[in-house]
């Protein structure tokens, strides 16, 4: 089956930049989704279709997919983007939505 | 803005079956795809299924057996049903407007769901 592999945690200094990698076979084929989910509440959709950003969703997120990886980076990491992280696609071989493991992302 | 609101019985007794509802307000909701996703405690977001605006379902392989997604369009809300539960089906379940390739965009706030005799 298809499994988005993410690291279980990062941790970054505030003002620097977080790169949140997710891994699988050919995932640049996919259309990748990256959701931020804080405790306690809901996911909030920060990336769709690879790059593109929702309504609302500052340009400190940015996204890319290539070859076997996928990457969400936030440039100018914030005291407020300490939160876990989700890459998700839909996995046409075994006809579902997949999301990744998640990623904690600590800003020190 | 559309909102969406989970409810349901925050415990459910093993085996039971567990029926969650989603209101839904700023939107019609035979306008929309729709979805189920849930999160365990100290685990990922795991997708449950989707109701599309034409009707038609589709379920995550692991749960079909068990799970059925409808809706009420003069109530204007969605419809979880979840048989036969067992402990691993506790967890937060989100209901969510899903846009295909653009994955899912307004969520609820979720509602917590125990499974504990």
């Amino acid at each position: 089956s298809y499994v988005l592999t993410q690291p279980p945690s990062l941790s970054v200094a505030p003002g620097e930049t977080a790169r949140i990698p997710c891994g699988e076979n050919n995932i640049g084929s996919k259309s990748v989704q990256w959701y931020q989910q804080k405790p306690g509440q809901a996911p909030v959709l920060v990336i769709y279709s690879d790059s593109d950003r929702p309504s609302g969703i500052p340009g400190r997120f940015s996204g890319s997919n290539s070859g076997n990886t996928a990457t969400l980076t936030i440039t100018g990491v914030e005291a407020g983007d300490e939160a876990d992280y989700y890459c998700q696609v839909w996995d046409t071989g075994s006809d579902r939505v997949v999301f990744g493991g998640g990623t904690k992302v600590t800003v020190l | 803005q559309m909102q969406l609101q989970e409810s349901g019985p925050g415990l459910v007794k093993p085996s039971e079956t567990l029926s969650l509802t989603c209101s839904v307000s700023g939107g019609s909701i035979s306008s929309y795809h729709w979805s189920w996703v849930r999160k365990p405690a100290g685990r990922g977001l795991e997708w449950v299924g989707n109701l599309y605006y034409s009707g038609s379902t589709h379920y995550n392989p692991s749960l079909k057996s068990r799970v059925t997604i409808s809706r009420d369009t003069s109530k204007n809300r969605l419809s979880l049903i979840l048989t036969s539960v067992t402990a691993a089906d506790t967890a937060v379940y989100y209901c969510a407007t899903y846009y295909g390739g653009s994955g899912f965009d307004y969520w609820g706030q979720g509602t917590l769901v125990s499974v504990s005799s």
